[in-house]
């Protein structure tokens, strides 16, 4: 079974900071990394989908990076914002169907 | 509008009585796939379908079934449900692969199951 593992767990930041947090998958047989947020009581809604070593995709002031070659993806956030809050989700799928990280559940303080 | 829909969104019901929780997509997508959400334990997958009649096991898919005789419509069904299957189930679709991209996941509204 594919392991793919999200740090830190939870992270608190101020409003106006920037802030990132990790993706980890097997490198071996990957096909697609998904980013998706998701907020209390809604359902996970797709951020960035990548495939290619070096990716980098950008929606505002969220932005995210793939390394295949090591196993990685960092998602960022610039200038974050109480709206910002929610979990956010990996999920990799090598020659398996998609499968996701526990999340990175980020609050950000007013 | 594209959606996918899931029914019931609340359930409560009691240990041995089946019930069915239906998904349906109105994308078109080939996939079609079912996860379970419980507190520390994130999003995990029960069955997936790669295309009508075509459906395989995932990563906690005991006590569960599933069908997929039409393309839009993927039904969750719990023969005999017990407690440990209180959680909170999604429903998600995806078109795979098209035009040389992979893409991504739509996910149902979510359905909380409570079985007592």
């Amino acid at each position: 079974i594919l392991n793919v593992e999200q740090s830190p767990q939870s992270l608190h930041v101020q409003e106006g900071d920037s802030t990132n947090f990790t993706c980890s998958f097997p490198s071996s047989n990957f096909y697609a990394l998904h980013w998706y947020r998701w907020e209390t009581a809604k359902s996970p809604e797709a951020l960035f989908v990548m495939t290619l070593n070096g990716d980098e995709k950008k929606k505002g002031r969220i932005s995210a990076t793939l390394n295949t070659k090591e196993g990685y993806s960092y998602l960022y956030i610039k200038g974050s914002q109480p709206e910002d809050s929610a979990t956010y989700l990996c999920a990799s799928s090598g020659n398996t169907p998609l499968v996701f990280g526990k999340g990175t559940r980020l609050s950000v303080i007013a | 509008e594209a959606q996918v829909t899931q029914n019931p969104r609340y359930l409560i019901t009691v240990t041995g009585k089946k019930l069915t929780v239906t998904c349906s997509q109105n994308m078109n997508h080939e996939y079609m796939s079912w996860y379970r959400q419980d507190p520390g334990l994130g999003l995990r997958q029960i069955y997936y379908s790669m295309n009508v009649e075509v459906t395989d096991k995932g990563d906690v898919p005991e006590g569960y079934k599933v069908s997929r005789k039409e393309k839009r419509n993927f039904p969750l069904i719990l023969e005999s449900p017990s407690p440990n299957q209180t959680s909170l189930y999604f429903c998600a679709s995806n078109p795979l692969w098209i035009s040389g991209q992979y893409n991504e996941q739509f996910f149902g509204p979510g359905t909380r199951l409570t079985v007592l």
